[in-house]
């Protein structure tokens, strides 16, 4: 089984800020590594795919970058409604694991 | 276009069993593995369960082991959860999904209720 690890697990930033997230795989996944955002009381969302594809309707202030082990999420000019909390997963094998998500929090 | 649809939550008293449906359709069902997933009251997403495109081969979470299975039936694109021993800490709602292959996809999730 593949083991996650994001970083970090909590952030507090401001409307407008550019923050990054990591996400490190403990095996090699390639490409393999998707994104999801979560607010609580809504189903998770879908993000990234395949560790730079945007899913559809996402807006391009979103971005994902990284391949091998390493990756990460960056928010440029956050809104207010990117505020929760977001997954990486590998979808490189079965289990498709998760990392332990990272909380984003208004300043 | 791709639907993933969740059923069969509810109440249940501690101790008792339920058994969770996902119908998925607009992809090739057999071709990919599916996962449950439950987010519990203030808590953030756990991973529950997956199982593999054959069905052969399921993963369970340490906190279900023992108590949850999951199964799939290709013929019927429906990939199931059965619960038993239910225990209040089993409270949340769970999550059907297709988290492999190039595009990951989500059901809307179905509240089961561990309560007496």
């Amino acid at each position: 089984e593949i083991h996650m690890t994001q970083s970090p697990s909590s952030l507090s930033a401001s409307i407008g800020d550019r923050v990054t997230i990591t996400c490190r795989a403990s095996q090699y996944i390639s490409t393999f590594l998707n994104w999801h955002q979560w607010k609580p009381g809504k189903a998770p969302k879908a993000l990234i795919y395949t560790a730079s594809d945007l899913y559809d309707g996402v807006p391009s202030r979103f971005s994902g970058s990284g391949s091998g082990t390493d990756f990460t999420l960056t928010i440029s000019g956050l809104q207010p409604e990117d505020f929760a909390t977001y997954y990486c997963q590998q979808s490189y094998s079965v289990p498709h694991t998760f990392g332990q998500g990272t909380k984003l929090e208004i300043k | 276009e791709v639907q993933v649809l969740e059923s069969g939550g509810g109440l249940v008293q501690p101790g008792g069993s339920l058994r969770l449906s996902c119908a998925a359709s607009g992809f090739t069902f057999s071709s990919f593995a599916m996962t449950w997933v439950r987010q519990a009251p203030g808590k953030g997403l756990e991973w529950v369960s997956s199982i593999n495109m054959g069905g052969d081969n399921t993963y369970n979470a340490d906190s279900v082991k023992g108590r949850f299975t999951i199964s799939r039936d290709n013929s019927k694109n429906t990939v199931y959860l059965q619960m038993n021993s239910l225990r209040a800490e089993d409270t949340a709602v769970y999550y059907c999904a297709k988290l492999g292959g190039a595009r990951p996809y989500w059901g809307q999730g179905t509240l089961v209720t561990v309560s007496s």
